[in-house]
């Protein structure tokens, strides 16, 4: 069974305290892995995709990375406004009711980060 | 309108009604899907649509019924919920199945 793990489960920082939070996968065949930010009562919003081990993305203050196993999300000197809870996903390949192949995905826990001024 | 839009945010009802949440996306995806988050938990995967075809159901009880009358819209009705149900319904669109999802704010739903 695909399983994804987020930690820590909360993480509360200083601002400029840089950090990192971890996704890790244990997946049968990775199609990509996605990174969403959710701001308390409203819906993820899509951050970045990775698809293959030592692939990188950035955005502002946030960069991803990608190994075999896991995922990191980097966050360099944070500012009270990325405070958010972090969600991890990743895809593999399902069948559906008709028995066409389609990405799946399944979401971690989440991560709340606190980012204090 | 831009994105993802769902309505209403905020429902609260009792056990014996019947309500609908609405979702219409405006990024010309094929695919819609509703997921329930609730509190401390991953969020779970209720249905996909991919060109207005429902494709899955994910052992979702038969109290949620969906429709999806063309690839811009979404319902998700209602009837005889439970306390547990309680939740954020999120509603979420892609180009087409599998590909990246774009999430609505959410509808917020209290059953009592």
């Amino acid at each position: 069974e695909d399983q994804v793990t987020q930690s820590p489960e909360a993480l509360r920082l200083q601002e400029g305290e840089s950090s990192s939070l971890n996704c890790s996968y244990t997946v049968s065949g990775l199609r990509g892995l996605f990174w969403y930010r959710q701001d308390p009562g409203k819906g993820p919003e899509f951050l970045f995709t990775l698809y293959s081990a030592g692939e990188e993305k950035e955005k502002e203050r946030l960069k991803a990375t990608l190994t075999k196993k896991e995922s990191f999300l980097h966050i360099t000197a944070p500012k009270p406004e990325d405070s958010a809870t972090y969600l991890c996903a990743v895809k593999v390949l399902g069948t559906n009711a008709g028995g066409t192949s389609y990405g799946k995905l399944t979401f971690g826990q989440g991560t709340i980060l606190t980012v204090h001024p | 309108e831009t994105g993802v839009t769902q309505t209403p945010r905020h429902l609260v009802m009792g056990m014996t009604n019947k309500k609908s949440l609405k979702c219409e996306q405006h990024l010309g995806h094929n695919a819609m899907y509703w997921y329930k988050q609730s509190a401390k938990k991953p969020l779970e995967l209720m249905f996909v649509y991919n060109f207005k075809e429902q494709t899955e159901n994910n052992s979702v009880p038969s109290r949620f019924s969906p429709e999806c009358p063309n690839s811009s819209h979404l319902f998700l009705h209602l009837h005889t919920l439970q306390p547990e149900d309680s939740a954020l319904y999120l509603c979420a669109s892609s180009p087409w199945q599998g590909e990246t999802q774009y999430f609505g704010p959410g509808t917020r739903l209290l059953v009592l």
